[in-house]
């Protein structure tokens, strides 16, 4: 059984362009969470989606940020007209039945 | 406003002693503690968690400790090996919610053959 798969592992992005970063769940989990993790911090919560569905998006940015969890295909986080401070590592995480997540590698998303 | 906070960020022990990582938070509500672990370039993999309802969880060489009346957690890794040098994350969550844990800034352990 995979893991939680993450890609691309790493993205560079000029200011103002848009990142996609995708995520497959383990299979046979329903529920994905989307962390980032900046610079000497610890991982902050950004969104909790199950199949076609966002159940908690409390730690989304209220701009330029989205997240999807189609029926079919990968989760996508997508940042829209990127700036130096969306530089970080994004995880992503699935669970089952909404209890303990498993992480994948994250994707380290660099601005320049 | 931290809700959990790991004050040292990092910890240097050698190998075959106690490594002792601590973990305090803040908000009453979480009753349910997690330790994630991370190498470099890879994410966090679950270790141990405890439940509100115990003071103590242990798993091999790895012990969690409770104190709710300090708010309080810390993970003991007796005897700590160069293979547990990594970052370790204290997480708290509540279980009667969405259970998305709330994460410490994290404790880099340096294990010395």
């Amino acid at each position: 059984n995979a893991g939680v798969m993450q890609n691309p592992r790493h993205l560079v992005r000029r200011r103002g362009q848009e990142a996609r970063l995708r995520c497959s769940p383990m299979k046979g989990h329903s529920h994905v969470y989307w962390y980032r993790q900046l610079p000497e911090e610890g991982l902050k919560f950004m969104v909790y989606l199950q199949k076609e569905n966002i159940i908690d998006e409390s730690g989304m940015p209220k701009e330029r940020f989205s997240a999807e969890f189609p029926k079919e295909g990968p989760s996508i986080l997508r940042i829209q007209q990127v700036v130096r401070g969306d530089s970080a590592a994004y995880f992503c995480a699935s669970s089952p039945f909404g209890t303990e997540q498993y992480f994948g590698p994250g994707t380290r998303l660099t601005v320049t | 406003d931290q809700q959990v906070k790991q004050n040292s960020p990092s910890l240097s022990v050698q190998e075959g002693r106690i490594s002792i990582l601590n973990c305090d938070y803040t908000n009453s509500m979480f009753d349910y503690f997690l330790w994630y672990k991370k190498y470099p370039a890879e994410g966090p993999t679950f270790l141990i968690s405890i439940s509100s309802i115990k003071d103590k969880n242990e798993d091999g060489r790895f012990t969690v400790f409770l104190n709710k009346s300090a708010k309080h957690l810390s993970l003991h890794i007796v005897p700590s090996q160069p293979g547990d040098s990594a970052v370790y994350f204290c997480a708290a969550t509540t279980s009667g919610g969405s259970y998305i844990p709330t994460f410490g800034r994290g404790t880099s352990l340096i294990v010395h053959p």
